[in-house]
């Protein structure tokens, strides 16, 4: 079974530019979540979607935002990049939702350059 | 917002060593706790869920204990190996009106030498 798929892997774009980043779950699952991870933070949850819509948000400013397609592959955008961008994003599925006892299964994750 | 708070935050042991770091959340609107490895260069994988005040959880030499009265889980690694070397995340979720969003610490970074 194959696992969490996210691409590209690497990236890197400037300042004012925007990015789509995306991510192929496991077959089955339906939910998709992204995080952030910065230097010296923990992972910093952005959004969750589930059957196309999304259901949780994190506390990120309107300029990042995602969606989910009818086979679960789910896309995250950040427009407008700023330097403090700079991070590597996870995205993680699970058949249904964040919700408590349903494990994340990662992906690699994409490392977002911001120059 | 739950805040997740982890010690140490890093942590050095020889081969055979047995470990443990606490995973400390606000126990008020608890829901459930993760526990995942985050090996560099890989995916973090799970390794446990917890949700029951008392649950222990076992896998190999590792295992894990909650708390969700005072708010704190433990997790031991018995007779440490260099394959442990990793971080640690412990991540809580609250109850369905927070959206179950999964709130992480900042890890337990772990090296295991020889």
């Amino acid at each position: 079974k194959a696992g969490v798929t996210q691409t590209p892997r690497y990236l890197i774009k400037t300042r004012g530019q925007q990015v789509t980043l995306s991510c192929s779950p496991i077959s089955g699952h339906r939910s998709v979540s992204w995080y952030q991870q910065t230097p010296g933070q923990g992972l910093q949850f952005l959004f969750e979607y589930f059957s196309e819509t999304q259901r949780n948000k994190g506390n990120f400013p309107g300029r990042f935002s995602g969606r989910q397609f009818s086979n679960s592959r789910s896309e995250m955008n950040v427009s407008t990049l700023e330097l403090g961008d700079s991070a590597l994003y996870l995205c993680a599925s699970s058949l249904d939702g964040v919700a408590a006892k349903n494990i994340q299964y990662f992906g690699a994750g994409t490392r977002l350059s911001v120059l | 917002i739950l805040n997740v708070e982890q010690s140490p935050q890093s942590l050095h042991v020889q081969e055979g060593d047995s470990t443990n770091f606490t995973c400390s959340f606000p126990s008020s609107n608890f829901y459930a706790l993760h526990w995942y490895r985050w090996e560099t260069a890989k995916s973090p994988e799970a390794l446990f869920v917890m949700t029951l005040n008392g649950d222990e959880k076992k896998k190999g030499r590792i295992s894990a204990t909650l708390n969700t009265k005072e708010g704190y889980s433990y997790l031991y690694i018995k007779g440490s190996q260099p394959e442990d070397s990793a971080t640690y995340l412990c991540a809580s979720t609250g109850p369905r009106d927070s959206g179950y969003a999964l709130n992480f610490g900042k890890g337990t970074s772990l090296l295991v030498t020889p």
